[in-house]
C-alpha cells in the first residue's frame, strides 16, 4: 500500500506570493491534517478535513486555507507569504480521523520564503 | 487546548545504554498518546501509542508508560543501537484530534 504522498518535496518563494501544496493520503484514508513544523515552534496543528469538510482548525491566520476532494486528496493554500512561513509542512492522514486513529505522516514539503 | 511539554530537548546514550524521554500534558480530556520517530529528511513515523485506559505498553525495546493523575508519560528505549539516533516527538490528543505535539528530543546514540 503506497504512503502518504506530498508534492512537491521543496519550493522555494518569494514574500508576497502565493503556494499551493498537494497531500494525496493512503488509499481508503478519509482524514487528512496539516502540520507546520519549524525549528523554533516544533510541530504545529493547521487544520484537519475530513469528508471534504474542515473539521478542526489550529490557531494559525486566515492566510493559510485548505481544502479536500472527493477522493480525499488534500491542498493547502498559503498566500501574501511572510518570510517566517519557511518551514517543513506535513501532511498526515487516518482512516477516521478520531483517536486513537493512527496518523501517517507523508516526507513533507519543505517551503522557503526569500 | 493542549499544551505537551517534553524533556530533554537532547539526549546522547552510549549504545546498549537505556534512554528515556518524559511528556507532561495539560487537557485532562487528552486519552491518545502516540510517539513519533523522525529520522532526517522524512516525516514523522509512528513507534508506539498508548490509550487512557492503559498503564504500560511495550513492543520489543521501546515501552511507554503513562499516569494519567500526574498526567505525564514516558518513552523508555532499552539496548539503544545507532539506529535509534533520530529525533522523538511525544503528542496528546483529545476526542477531537487535535493533536498537540512536544518540542522533541534528538536522541543520539554513541557507537
Amino acid at each position: 500500500k503506497a504512503g502518504v504522498t506530498q508534492t512537491p518535496r521543496y519550493l522555494i518563494k518569494t514574500r508576497g506570493q502565493q503556494v499551493t501544496l498537494s497531500c494525496s493520503p493512503i488509499s481508503g484514508h478519509r482524514s487528512v491534517s496539516w502540520y507546520q513544523q519549524t525549528p523554533g515552534q516544533g510541530l504545529q496543528f493547521l487544520f484537519e478535513y475530513f469528508s471534504e469538510t474542515q473539521r478542526n482548525k489550529g490557531n494559525f491566520p486566515g492566510r493559510f486555507s485548505g481544502r479536500q476532494f472527493s477522493n480525499s486528496r488534500s491542498e493547502m493554500n498559503v498566500s501574501t507569504l511572510e518570510l517566517g512561513d519557511s518551514a517543513l509542512y506535513l501532511c498526515a492522514s487516518s482512516l477516521e480521523g478520531r483517536p486513537p486513529n493512527i496518523q501517517y505522516f507523508g516526507a513533507g514539503t519543505r517551503l522557503s520564503v526569500l | 487546548g493542549e499544551n505537551v511539554e517534553q524533556h530533554p530537548s537532547t539526549l546522547s546514550v552510549q549504545e546498549g545504554d537505556s534512554a528515556v524521554i518524559k511528556c507532561t500534558y495539560s487537557d485532562s480530556a487528552s486519552n491518545y498518546f502516540p510517539w513519533y520517530k523522525q529520522e532526517l529528511g522524512k516525516g514523522p513515523q509512528l513507534i508506539i501509542d498508548i490509550r487512557s485506559n492503559v498503564g504500560e505498553k511495550k513492543d520489543q525495546r521501546i515501552a511507554v508508560t503513562l499516569n494519567k493523575t500526574a498526567k505525564h508519560f514516558s518513552l523508555h528505549i532499552t539496548e539503544t543501537q545507532p539506529e535509534d539516533s533520530a529525533v522523538y516527538f511525544c503528542a496528546a490528543s483529545p476526542y477531537n484530534n487535535d493533536m498537540r505535539f512536544g518540542a522533541g528530543t534528538r536522541l543520539t546514540v554513541k557507537p
